[in-house]
């Protein structure tokens, strides 16, 4: 079947512009959760979804992101004004049920976003 | 704010070597689990453990949770090419919250033919 995918896979931008990056879920998966890693990094936490709500918004870095999900499916990260130090993979995953010991979470492949 | 640190940061061994991964934390996880990340991919879950102690087996893979919940353990038995890549461990919140993995910052691993 079809696993989480993310679009674009690459993405070069100006400083200062805003992007949008997108996350398709594996179907039926309730939760959603955006990650960045940057290079040699581990990942960073930035928002979890559990339906279109998102009751952990602790992890975004600045108010310049923000994310919204929509029918339950698709996400959308929006990170505006740009930075260089916002230059990272950005990485998508979406779990059966969100939290509890289990959490197994599937990721996409990354949207890798570089900031000129 | 729980932090997972992950040791060696990175690893080269020949191929048929033996290797250990550690994993450590001061903060409990109700679940801690291992995910192997190649270059341009997601991380993809390899296990799951839950109990104090636990030891899960898989292939060449052997994995451990500590008693205490804090830390763990992943060796590799005759290491080979194929297991080239970033391992990275993840804990579950204890506190039973929907939030997001905590990540350590990864073992790059080589295997050398």
């Amino acid at each position: 079947g079809a696993g989480v995918s993310q679009s674009p896979s690459n993405k070069v931008t100006e400083k200062g512009k805003d992007v949008e990056l997108r996350c398709d879920p594996i179907s039926g998966h309730t939760a959603l959760y955006w990650y960045r890693q940057s290079l040699g990094q581990g990942l960073e936490f930035l928002i979890y979804f559990q339906g279109n709500s998102a009751p952990d918004k602790s992890g975004l870095p600045s108010d310049r992101f923000s994310a919204e999900r929509t029918g339950g499916s698709v996400s959308t990260l929006t990170i505006q004004r740009t930075q260089q130090e916002d230059s990272a993979v950005y990485l998508c995953a979406s779990s059966v049920v969100g939290g509890g010991i289990w959490n197994e979470q599937f990721f996409g492949p990354g949207t890798r976003l570089t900031v000129l | 704010t729980q932090l997972l640190e992950q040791s060696p940061q990175f690893l080269s061994i020949q191929e048929g070597e033996n290797l250990t991964v550690y994993c450590n934390s001061s903060s409990v996880f109700s679940s801690l689990q291992w995910y192997r990340q190649e270059p341009g991919e997601g991380p993809v879950l390899l296990v799951t453990v839950v109990t104090g102690g636990e030891v899960k087996k898989l292939k060449r893979l052997t994995f451990q949770f500590g008693d205490a919940r804090k830390d763990s353990s992943l060796h590799i038995t005759a290491a080979q090419p194929g297991d080239t890549g970033l391992y990275l461990c993840a804990g579950a919140s204890s506190g039973g919250g929907a939030d997001g993995l905590t990540f350590g910052k990864g073992t790059h691993l080589i295997i050398q033919p």
